[in-house]
């Protein structure tokens, strides 16, 4: 039982560049978000989905797209990074009440 | 609408001492609460929740929290803190509702350092 899986685990981008952030969970959960954390700024909800076929934007969706492929994936693209994108990066899913989290993605755009 | 509000985002203690991260919320509807920690590197994981069965909730490493409906607060504590209890902390509040696809709103985190 994996829990809640991340890809990758670092990436470097440059400014204009595109790229999708894996997420995949195995524990059968309905919704699945991702989030975004800076210093000092807490968590920030980008988009979520509440099920296999549905999603919805967050606080802060600009930027970022998702793909929701299946019940156990959950896919962020970014379709042209920058700078102001360089955060850490996580996926989570919740099947009633807690959120799991997985490992994250340190992402840095130059 | 909900909202989180983590009061003192730096708390340092002195290992032994009790721990006190603070926590108030806002909620239209009766909430769920839970505290979640963060070591560095890693994701968040659940320490505790609240579901509105005892007020009192105990959690994994010691922790535990009140639920004070009268002080909308959920404070976290632990009598004794340990080097090991060195992270950021973070109290989510989420509604009780089905509509709103389990979503939480997360304060911005309270940093514990524990001195020798």
């Amino acid at each position: 039982n994996a829990g809640v899986t991340q890809t990758p685990k670092f990436q470097v981008l440059k400014t204009g560049q595109s790229m999708t952030l894996q997420c995949a969970q195995d524990m059968n959960h309905n919704s699945m978000y991702w989030y975004r954390q800076d210093p000092g700024m807490g968590l920030r909800l980008i988009y979520y989905s509440a099920s296999e076929g549905t999603t919805d934007k967050g606080e802060v969706p600009n930027g970022y797209n998702v793909s929701r492929l299946n019940k156990r994936e959950f896919s962020l693209r970014l379709e042209s990074a920058a700078p102001s994108q360089t955060s850490v990066y996580f996926c989570a899913s919740s099947g009633w009440g807690e959120q799991y989290f997985g490992p994250g993605t340190r992402l840095t755009v130059t | 609408a909900q909202s989180v509000t983590q009061l003192g985002s730096h708390v340092s203690v002195s290992e032994g001492a009790l721990v006190l991260l603070r926590c108030n919320y806002s909620s239209s509807v009766p909430p769920y609460l839970f505290w979640y920690v963060q070591y560095p590197n890693q994701g968040l994981q659940l320490l505790l929740k609240y579901t509105s069965a005892a007020t009192l909730v105990k959690g994994i490493n010691g922790f535990e929290a009140e639920f004070k409906k009268s002080e909308t607060s959920f404070h976290l504590t632990k009598p004794s803190a340990h080097m090991r209890d060195a992270a950021e902390y973070f109290c989510a509040v989420s509604d009780r509702g089905n509509t709103n696809a389990g979503k939480s709103t997360f304060g911005d985190g309270t940093t514990l350092t524990v001195k020798p």
